[in-house]
C-alpha cells in the first residue's frame, strides 16, 4: 500500500517569489509520481509526472519537481510565482508494477500568491 | 473535445433519497474512477472500473454503487443518501495502467440534508 504526505496544508507567498511545495510518499513497491493542480471550482489537471529516467521533471506553467528516491520525496518548485498560480496542489502516487491506474492522493496544499 | 462531463453540477438532496451522479467521457479511455473531495482530506477513491463490464472498490466504497455497461458512461449511485455523503464528487478517466494521466471532470457538489 502507498501513502502520500503533503507537509504543508497552506503556503502563502508573495508574487515573483520562489515556492516549494513538499511531498513525501511511502511505498513498498516502485511508484509513479504526479502533481495535479486544482483551480477554484474546477476539476484537477496534471502539472507534471515522473515515470522513470531523469529525476528532474518539468511541467506546465513553469513548475518542476525532483524525484528523490532515498528521501522518498517529490517536491514541487517554481522560481517565480504569479497571482494566477493561486490554487490547490495535490501530489499523487500510483503503483508502477500494477495494471491498475488507481491514484493515492495527498491531502493537498493551498498556494496563495499575494501581490 | 468535451473530455469528461459530469451532471448535475450541484444538487441538494434530502437524506434517505436515492441519487445518481452521471459521468460520461468521449476519450474512449478504458479506466474510469469516482473520487470524493472533502476539506482537509484530499481526494479519496470511491470506486473504479478498469474496463467496461468490471468495477472495483476503492478506499471509501460504503454507501455507493457503480456500473460500467459501456466504455463511455460510469454512473455513481447513492441508494439512500446520508449527511456524511455531503461532498464534491469527481469523475476521472485514463488509459489503463498506473503510468497514465487521469483526466477529471468539473465535479458535482452534493449536499445531503
Amino acid at each position: 500500500a502507498q501513502s502520500v504526505t503533503q507537509l504543508d496544508s497552506q503556503v502563502p507567498v508573495f508574487e515573483e517569489a520562489p515556492v516549494e511545495l513538499r511531498c513525501n510518499y511511502s511505498s513498498s513497491v516502485s511508484v509513479y509520481l504526479f502533481w495535479y493542480v486544482q483551480y477554484p471550482n474546477q476539476g484537477l489537471q496534471l502539472l507534471l509526472k515522473y515515470l522513470s529516467g531523469s529525476t528532474l521533471v518539468k511541467g506546465i506553467n513553469g513548475f518542476e519537481a525532483e524525484f528523490n528516491k532515498s528521501q522518498t520525496s517529490f517536491h514541487l518548485r517554481k522560481p517565480s510565482v504569479h497571482i494566477s498560480d493561486t490554487a490547490e496542489y495535490f501530489c499523487a502516487v500510483s503503483d508502477a508494477g500494477g495494471s491498475q491506474g488507481n491514484l493515492i492522493f495527498g491531502k493537498g496544499t493551498k498556494l496563495s500568491v499575494k501581490p | 473535445i468535451a473530455g469528461i462531463t459530469q451532471a448535475p453540477t450541484s444538487q441538494i438532496l434530502a437524506a434517505g433519497r436515492r441519487m445518481t451522479l452521471r459521468c460520461t467521457q468521449d476519450m474512449r479511455h478504458n479506466a474510469m474512477y469516482w473520487y470524493r473531495q472533502d476539506l482537509g482530506l484530499g481526494l479519496r477513491l470511491i470506486h473504479y472500473s478498469n474496463t467496461a463490464g468490471t468495477t472495483g472498490k476503492g478506499e471509501v466504497p460504503d454507501g455507493y454503487s457503480v456500473s460500467r455497461a459501456n466504455t463511455d458512461d460510469f454512473p455513481l449511485t447513492l441508494a439512500s443518501a446520508v449527511p456524511s455523503q455531503t461532498s464534491v464528487y469527481f469523475c476521472a478517466s485514463s488509459e489503463k495502467g498506473g503510468r497514465n494521466i487521469q483526466y477529471f471532470g468539473a465535479g458535482t457538489r452534493l449536499s445531503v440534508l
